[in-house]
């Protein structure tokens, strides 16, 4: 079946531009998790959808940072008024429930690099 | 909270040779632990896991890691490489939640 993918692949943009990130999960995987990989860095959480409970935001790294989630499936990454700090991978995952144990499925990445 | 250092950056190694990848980790809580491998140009996908039982655990292409509780470790190694497994090695760990903490990732490459 089809794998996580993610779109645009890369996005350059100017400083003080919002950008979308979309996310389309593995059908059927309930749970979906953003992470940001920064150069040289390992990826570091941002933001945990399961089903229809409230998502867990505590990775998000400032206000300007947003992601909804329409039922179990497309996620958005909004990143508002875009800072060149903000440049890095961007990559989305989704797993079955969310349990800790299970594997979490990635995407390819959407590449950001804010000039 | 739960962290994980990768201790070395590069590791270049030549084709047949063993390679042998650290992790080593801190948790306040029991973990499950992961090796996650992106190939070039492709996504992240999961190498192997420890949940519990046997320390030991192997994945299809040759890799094993050992999870060994009093030295916090859980390090990767294949006895023999191939051009193929040149690629960035992750580990991480999952504590009380479901929230991956990654390490900084390490670079294999494979020479002839």
């Amino acid at each position: 079946g089809a794998g996580v993918s993610q779109s645009p692949s890369n996005k350059v943009t100017e400083k003080g531009k919002d950008v979308e990130l979309r996310c389309d999960p593995i059908s059927g995987h309930t749970a979906l998790y953003w992470y940001r990989q920064r150069l040289g860095q390992g990826l570091e959480f941002l933001i945990y959808f399961q089903g229809n409970s409230a998502p867990d935001k505590s990775g998000l790294p400032s206000d300007r940072f947003s992601a909804e989630r329409t039922g179990e499936s497309v996620s958005t990454l909004t990143i508002q008024r875009t800072q060149q700090e903000d440049s890095a991978v961007y990559l989305c995952a989704s797993s079955l429930v969310g349990s800790r144990e299970e594997t979490q499925y990635f995407g390819p990445g959407t590449r950001l690099l804010v000039l | 909270a739960q962290s994980v250092t990768q201790l070395d950056s590069q590791v270049p190694v030549f084709e047949e040779a063993p390679v042998e990848l650290r992790c080593n980790y801190s948790s306040s809580v029991s973990v499950y632990l992961f090796w996650y491998v992106q190939y070039p140009n492709q996504g992240l996908q999961l190498l192997l896991k420890y949940l519990s039982g046997s320390t030991l655990v192997e994945s299809i292409n040759g890799f094993e890691a050992e999870f060994n509780k009093s030295q916090t470790s859980f390090h990767l190694r294949k006895p023999s490489v191939h051009i193929s497994d040149t690629a960035e090695y992750f580990c991480a760990v999952s504590g009380y939640d479901y929230k991956l903490s990654f390490g900084a990732g390490t670079t294999v490459t494979v020479r002839a």
